[in-house]
């Protein structure tokens, strides 16, 4: 089966600046997730979605940050505007639907983000 | 709060060395537990996971780990690394929904 498919790979911006990055999970999952891994960390829950409803977001930024899953499959994240501390790779993961006890995530590439 | 601790940030061995990595959770409860691996310029892929039965787990590539549940660790291990297990390693918690991440290892094989 295809992976977690994630554009762009990488992005170069100016802080105060917008930018989105686009996930199509792996087809069938219901719950996606966006996590951020900053350099010399393991990564960091971001934003929760099963289907195209939020789950958890309690660590999501709001005011710069926003995310949709507006159709229950692919999903963006935002950031608007930018800081130097959101120099990051942004990771999608997603899950399968309806298989109880089985946790597992499966991430595509990430996003590297570079916020000069 | 609760926290997933890997105890190394690098480790350098060489080839056909043995591997242990350590990881400890803070979480309480029912847990579902991962080791994860990033080659270079690749993205996160499972090496193991553990739901519930044996604590031994046999993974890929010839990697296990061993649930202990009274120390609340799930050391990772290879009897003989190649040079090709050159990668970050994170373990992971899944507990009330979520996973958790620790801050990784970076394992560098020498030749």
């Amino acid at each position: 089966e295809a992976g977690v498919a994630q554009s762009p790979r990488y992005k170069i911006i100016e802080k105060r600046q917008s930018v989105a990055f686009w996930c199509n999970p792996i087809s069938g999952h219901a719950t996606l997730y966006w996590y951020q891994q900053i350099l010399g960390q393991g990564p960091k829950l971001l934003i929760q979605f099963q289907n195209n409803g939020v789950v958890d977001d309690s660590q999501l930024p709001k005011d710069r940050f926003s995310a949709e899953r507006l159709k229950g499959v692919d999903s963006t994240l935002k950031i608007q505007p930018a800081k130097l501390e959101d120099s990051a790779v942004y990771l999608c993961a997603s899950r399968r639907t309806g298989a109880s006890g089985d946790n597992e995530q499966f991430f595509g590439p990430g996003t590297r983000l570079t916020v000069l | 709060a609760q926290s997933v601790s890997q105890h190394n940030h690098h480790v350098i061995l060489s080839e056909a060395a043995s591997l242990e990595l350590g990881c400890n959770y803070s979480y309480g409860g029912t847990v579902n537990l991962f080791w994860y691996v990033q080659y270079p310029g690749q993205h996160l892929q499972l090496l193991l996971k553990y739901f519930s039965g044996d604590p031994l787990v046999k993974g890929i590539k010839g990697f296990e780990a061993e649930f202990i549940k009274s120390k609340f660790s799930f050391n990772l291990r290879k009897p003989s690394v190649q040079w090709s297990d050159t990668a970050e390693y994170f373990c992971a918690v899944f507990n009330d929904y979520k996973l958790s991440f620790g801050a990784g290892t970076t394992v560098t094989v020498r030749a």
